[in-house]
């Protein structure tokens, strides 16, 4: 079965560090593009990050230059590093696997959820 | 940055038809992929490539892409087909690549 497993979740003060993982199974990360979509407390989806299958990434606007994506193949693991975190950054952090370059995201998890907060 | 503006909320009746709409610049030369999420869950792809159907999903939804607006057509509508739907595209037009989520709008069945 195809699935996504996120984890790493909690309470971080601002100013703290957070490292997120989204683990899979019944697919290869690597071979995928995968991103990190966030859902703030009431509001709507905001896109993170991606992770090319070749090794590019990207990042929105207001997250770039704090946080970094990135994968471990041996464990098949999505990562996200959250640096120098921020009371906006409190949110569902959801992982999604798409298929490539403007391809749907077509699995997702469940979400782990991240409060930044003193 | 681009945007993507969808009305705030629907309301339709049982069995009737809602339409979603999904507004950004020129969105039509773009791929729009539509998501479900209901309270709680995590978004569930519904549409994707404009008018593409995943399997599992049923033929009651439907899409379409157009100039200036995609849309989202839920025909027949079900109690169960309330929640939140988010239209989704990737914009390449700065330096680099970005997803772009609508909105949201919120369909209430009557």
């Amino acid at each position: 079965e195809v699935q996504l497993v996120e984890s790493g979740g909690g309470l971080v003060q601002p100013g703290g560090s957070l490292r997120l993982s989204c683990a899979a199974s019944g697919f290869t990360v690597s071979s995928n593009y995968m991103s990190w979509v966030r859902q703030a407390p009431g509001k709507g989806l905001e896109w993170v990050s991606v992770i090319y299958s070749g090794g590019s990434t990207y990042y929105a606007d207001s997250v770039k230059g704090r946080f970094t994506i990135s994968r471990d193949n041996s464990k098949n693991t999505l990562y996200l590093q959250m640096n120098s975190l921020r009371a906006e950054d409190t949110a569902v952090y959801y992982c999604a696997r798409e298929g490539g370059v403007i391809a749907p995201m077509d699995v997702w998890g469940k979400g782990t959820t991240v409060t930044v907060s003193s | 940055s681009y945007v993507l503006t969808q009305p705030p909320s629907v309301s339709v009746a049982p069995g009737k038809t809602a339409r979603i709409t999904c507004g950004g610049n020129n969105i039509g030369s773009k791929s729009v992929h539509w998501y479900q999420q209901k309270p709680g869950q995590a978004p569930v792809l519904v549409i994707y490539y404009d008018s593409d159907r995943p399997s599992g999903i049923p033929e009651r939804f439907s899409g379409s892409n157009s100039g200036n607006t995609a849309t989202l057509t839920i025909s027949r509508v079900e109690a169960g087909d309330e929640a939140d739907y988010y239209c989704q595209v990737w914009d390449s037009s700065s330096d680099h690549p970005r997803g772009v989520f609508g909105t949201g709008t919120k369909v209430t069945v009557l």
